[in-house]
């Protein structure tokens, strides 16, 4: 099973609190891991993906960061929010050879 | 760089027809290319995988094929229901150093009526 299981699947958070969502992932070890966020009317953009523990590496400078703790684990931060950090969360594994899984996602609103 | 074009944004139909959703993507030189459903609100599920090798993949009532040289995509639904209703996608993924991650068109919405 390569099953991604992520949550909250809703959050609603005040301009400037701080965040943490959670990613797990099932089946093989040592995945690559990704956070893609999906904004209102616009495509998916990838935001972090990490090849192994402690390593993250980051696509768009923003107001996020991302950590990964343990093999299978990966967490989307923020110190403090942004309206427009608002937007759908999706975690992702996979390669290109292999394809690739997401989660459900977590739907974020910043107020 | 790599772009990822999906044609038409959205579409209707009634139920029962056989429909088509295109994808283009710019650069050629690709591993495979992925289709997935997104419903309202939920994640991506994955719909088919198809190699650069292959030039067709089915599963069910869909029918992806490829078409390398051209750089486009097809996405076939036979005899399509309200429940296929959604938000299709279409990716390729892109090497950049040692890793890879996916390159998004930016969707079909496909409406179904009963």
């Amino acid at each position: 099973s390569q099953t991604i299981h992520q949550w909250p699947a809703t959050l609603v958070q005040p301009v400037g609190s701080p965040l943490s969502l959670e990613c797990t992932v099932e089946g093989t070890s040592n995945p690559n891991l990704y956070w893609y966020r999906q904004a209102a009317g616009r495509g998916l953009q990838l935001l972090f993906y990490s090849v192994g523990i402690g390593q993250i590496s980051s696509e768009v400078p923003q107001n996020l960061s991302a950590s990964r703790p343990q093999d299978r684990q990966f967490i989307l931060s923020s110190k403090k929010l942004l309206l427009s950090d608002s937007g759908f969360y999706l975690c992702a594994r996979g390669v290109g050879e292999i394809g690739y899984t997401f989660g459900s996602g977590t739907r974020l609103t910043v107020v | 760089k790599q772009e990822v074009t999906q044609i038409p944004a959205a579409l209707s139909v009634p139920e029962g027809e056989n429909l088509v959703l295109n994808c283009s993507f710019t650069d050629s030189a690709i591993y495979n290319l992925q289709w997935f459903r997104q419903d309202p609100g939920k994640g991506l599920t994955s719909l088919l995988l198809i190699q650069s090798s292959q030039r067709e993949q089915t599963s069910g009532r869909l029918n992806a094929s490829l078409d390398k040289s051209s750089g486009r995509s097809t996405l076939y639904i036979a005899a399509s229901q309200p429940g296929d209703s959604a938000t299709y996608l279409c990716a390729v993924p892109f090497y950049g150093g040692s890793q890879g991650n996916l390159i998004f068109g930016k969707g079909t919405k496909l409406s179904v009526k009963p």
